[in-house]
């Protein structure tokens, strides 16, 4: 069963705003982690944030961990047209990196 | 981070046949894992392919219908048996260590007609 709920599930904007997506999980986790797929295609790594965390960064990308909320957000900032595509949540918890994912958001960015 | 090659890319089948997919990673992980992406859906794991041994299987998920094999620390097949319909979706292979990032090949996407 899906462990993450994303919101929302689509968001349109225009080049050089701003977007943020949220994630809730339902258990503990050992980190969380965020991808980009675009059309259909693989999956690419973004970020990942471990529990004891509650911030990274890495270039125009942010991403918080509540785990009082069972709760993540990804800050896109500056966005472009490039960075149109569907943005995953997922949580590993236990050993290993079994991962439980999101319902993911579709992402659409306007020039 | 480690590259995982995965194919085939995509595939047009016969329903009541078989596909092989198979991932190949450049580097040794501990763990390697098997995901199914239905059309428009996020990913749900199928099973947990462990090295020279039988996968471990996800809830909904069986060793007859969809049998993996992992002979080495780099290797990983999954086959999709007497294919429907209902089996087209997107496949993906991953790779991971332990509380670390989990990287995937670039998916093998399955039409059965």
């Amino acid at each position: 069963s899906q462990q993450g709920e994303e919101d929302p599930q689509a968001l349109s904007i225009q080049e050089g705003e701003n977007a943020t997506m949220n994630c809730s999980y339902k258990t503990s986790i050992n980190n969380l982690q965020w991808y980009r797929q675009n059309s259909g295609r693989g999956l690419v790594h973004l970020i990942l944030i471990r529990s004891n965390e509650r911030e990274k960064h890495s270039g125009r990308l942010r991403v918080t961990l509540d785990t009082s909320k069972k709760s993540s957000s990804l800050l896109i900032t500056a966005s472009r047209a490039a960075d149109t595509a569907s943005y995953f949540c997922a949580t590993s918890t236990g050993g290993g990196n079994k991962l439980t994912f999101g319902t993911g958001t579709q992402l659409k960015v306007e020039l | 981070s480690a590259v995982i090659s995965q194919k085939p890319s995509r595939d047009i089948c016969q329903r009541g046949t078989s596909l092989t997919i198979q991932c190949q990673v450049d580097s040794q992980v501990t763990m390697m894992f098997w995901y199914r992406q239905q059309p428009g859906q996020s990913l749900t794991l199928i099973a947990t392919a462990n090295q020279g041994s039988e996968a471990t299987y996800e809830s909904g998920f069986v060793i007859d219908k969809f049998p993996i094999s992992r002979p080495n620390l780099t290797f990983s097949t999954l086959t999709v048996s007497n294919m429907s319909p209902e089996d087209s979706s997107i496949y993906l292979c991953s790779g991971a260590g332990g509380n670390t990032e989990a990287f995937f090949g670039q998916g093998t996407r399955l039409t059965v007609v």
